[in-house]
């Protein structure tokens, strides 16, 4: 079984640029989820959809980040624009059933902001 | 906010048994107490989950204290492919969210 696919693994912009991280889940997971991950801390929940529609984006700073998952599958993540503090590692996973399942996360993207 | 307690880090010798304690003094009678590690550059994998009863699996053996303050993750026999940083999570049966702390940074040494 193939696991959550993330892309690009690093991406290196300039302050007030833009970026998109992209975020293919297991076959069949109906919640995606994205974390960012500052270094030296645990992951942090920004935004988890139930299929295409969001169930929670509480720690989502909506003045710069906006995320969307067309068709219930995919899901992309867009900084705009991105800030120093925003270098993190962005980590996407999925679950299979919404209470109490476990989570499956890719394997992340590095974001280094300069 | 986290709602376990868990030590910076632990060091432990490759073969033997990796015991790593977590303190959840205040968990609620419908919240499961749920274990990740995650390993250098990827991303965290789910290791075991547990409500009262200790649970087992092929990677790791949960033992939840009877009246479910504290836990302790057991690695049997842990290798240097083990060494990772541990999360101790708890999570209520009708929440999806995972709070992840700052963990235990488990060093296995040869």
């Amino acid at each position: 079984e193939a696991g959550v696919a993330q892309s690009p693994r690093y991406k290196i912009i300039e302050k007030r640029q833009s970026v998109a991280f992209w975020c293919n889940p297991i076959s069949g997971h109906a919640t995606l989820y994205w974390y960012q991950q500052i270094l030296g801390q645990g992951p942090k929940l920004l935004i988890q959809f139930q299929n295409n529609g969001v169930v929670d984006d509480s720690q989502l700073p909506k003045d710069r980040f906006s995320a969307e998952r067309l068709k219930g599958v995919d899901s992309t993540l867009k900084i705009q624009p991105a800030k120093l503090e925003d270098s993190a590692v962005y980590l996407c996973a999925s679950s299979l059933f919404r209470v109490r399942d476990t989570q499956y996360f890719g394997p992340g993207t590095r974001l280094t902001v300069l | 906010d986290a709602k376990t307690t868990q030590p910076p880090s632990m060091d432990c010798a490759e073969g033997r048994a990796a015991n790593l304690p977590c303190n959840h003094s205040t968990i609620s009678g419908n919240e499961y107490v749920y274990w990740y590690r995650q390993i250098h550059s990827q991303g965290p994998q789910y290791i075991i989950h547990g409500l009262k009863n200790n649970e087992t699996n092929e990677m790791a053996s949960l033992i939840i204290t009877e009246d479910r303050k504290s836990s302790t993750l057991i690695l049997p026999h842990a290798t240097l492919r083990d060494t990772a940083v541990y999360y101790c999570i708890v999570k209520a049966g009708g929440s999806e969210k995972l709070v992840f702390g700052k963990g235990t940074k488990l060093t296995v040494n040869p």
